[in-house]
């Protein structure tokens, strides 16, 4: 089946610096990734979608200046956290493919702000 | 009202029982009904998909739909130790996956 990789697994900054988080589809061509957070015991909460050679579309309360969301090819997608902050420090995980089609999630980032 | 509810939980069954899952919607041209498991620090994994009314089995698992009420469920037999985690679901609505805020399951030796 399809697979969507996501890097790094964990990751652990300083706050006032940047992440970035990759996901690449190995067997298909994504040509939409989705981003979500998670917050402990909460939902995912839908972020952005981002479509390969187009601006993201984000969602209602998501800064784009301070996620930065690239979709370059058909097999890499991007989501840079800048200037994190304590409050960022979150799940975060993307999801390639159509959205009628069954989902494939990356494995996720779980992202520590110190 | 939120899109997606479902009861956070937890539920707890032991092992062997038949654990149920509900989930109720709010936009009623919502077509397509997604359970998900997720394991704690793990990215969700799809588990069934419904879109017709009535029910869906496979294994172990039952989704049932009943559009007319706006709720989904999901059936889980045999429940077994490894069933353990947090069931998800999620609705397509307005073009976007929406996600419930999970029901966690603990499942009983």
């Amino acid at each position: 089946g399809a697979v969507v990789s996501q890097h790094p697994s964990w990751v652990i900054c300083k706050s006032g610096t940047s992440v970035k988080i990759e996901c690449r589809s190995l067997d298909f061509q994504a040509t939409t990734m989705f981003w979500y957070r998670q917050f402990p015991k909460q939902s995912l909460m839908l972020m952005a979608t981002s479509n390969e050679g187009s601006k993201a579309t984000y969602e209602q309360g998501v800064e784009k200046d301070k996620f930065l969301i690239n979709h370059a090819s058909l097999t890499l997608s991007t989501l840079t956290v800048t200037s994190a902050h304590p409050e960022d420090s979150s799940f975060y995980i993307c999801r390639g493919g159509g959205l009628f089609t069954e989902a494939f999630f990356g494995q996720g980032t779980r992202l520590t702000v110190v | 009202q939120k899109e997606v509810e479902q009861n956070s939980g937890p539920l707890s069954v032991p092992e062997g029982a038949i654990a149920s899952l509900n989930c109720t919607y709010s936009d009623r041209g919502s077509q397509s009904f997604f359970w998900y498991r997720q394991y704690s620090g793990k990215s969700p994994e799809l588990i069934m998909f419904i879109y017709s009314n009535g029910d869906k089995e496979d294994g172990r698992f039952t989704a049932q739909l009943n559009k007319a009420s706006q709720y989904v469920s999901l059936l889980i037999r045999d429940s077994q130790p490894s069933d353990s985690a947090t069931y998800l679901c999620a609705v397509i609505q307005g073009g976007k996956l929406i996600f419930g805020q999970g029901t966690e399951l603990s499942v009983k030796p």
